[in-house]
């Protein structure tokens, strides 16, 4: 079982709609979770850091960390064209500076 | 300028050439890796730094070999490059909070 899973999708929304983008994870030492946006041929751009549970809001982003699930999401709210891209997720553990585990991403198309 | 820059940003060569991929950032971050991207596999690490006196082998550092010549900047070599290589490689540094910060990768092609 790998540590971290994501639907690799391709996902495709209407402009406009609410984007639901999620991750489970196995190991109940993660407490570090971060969510990256990778547009074709580039760096993942960092989005959003949170850590342990609850919410944290940026905008039309929100993430939400359920611990008792092991299950993280990242929501877009009115999604636009530019956010058409790669959504990656990841995570580690306290005191582990070296060992950062991600999902294999999810690909978004939002069509205007 | 990018804060994490990467050179060369493309790269095709042949079977048993030396490649050398440079890192340099201007974050002031102590720690440093290297990952490599393949499509359904996603991110895996290389090698990591900690520091100018620390390197550390990733999962998959067989093949590969770095130098971190400095706090800025931190290379990955390929002594003598193999097809299954071809992959498009990350640099990334380490906030003091616990994020990494990637560079915009380098696409290099094994002929």
């Amino acid at each position: 079982q790998k540590e971290v899973e994501q639907d690799p999708g391709p996902l495709s929304v209407p402009e406009g709609a609410i984007v639901s983008l999620n991750c489970t994870y196995s190991n109940s030492a993660f407490q570090y979770f971060m969510w990256y946006r990778q547009y074709s041929r580039k760096g993942p751009e960092l989005l959003m850091y949170t850590y342990s549970s609850g919410n944290k809001e940026d905008g039309r982003f929100t993430a939400q960390v359920d611990k008792s699930s092991k299950y993280i999401s990242l929501f877009i709210r009115d999604s636009q064209p530019s956010d058409s891209a790669t959504y990656l997720c990841a995570m580690r553990a306290r005191n582990t500076g070296n060992q950062f585990y991600f999902g294999t991403g999810t690909s978004l198309t939002v069509i205007p | 300028d990018a804060d994490v820059t990467q050179t060369p940003r493309n790269r095709i060569t042949k079977t048993g050439k030396r490649i050398m991929l440079e890192c340099s950032q201007t974050k002031g971050h102590d720690r440093m890796y290297w990952y490599r991207q393949d499509p359904g596999l996603g991110l895996r690490l290389i090698y990591y730094s900690f520091d100018v006196k620390d390197i550390n082998k990733g999962e998959i550092s067989d093949g590969y070999s770095v130098s971190r010549q400095a706090q800025a900047k931190f290379s990955l070599s390929l002594e003598s490059a193999i097809p299954n290589q071809t992959a498009l490689y990350f640099c990334a540094t380490m906030g003091p909070t616990g994020e990494l910060f990637f560079g915009e990768g380098s696409r290099l092609t094994v002929l």
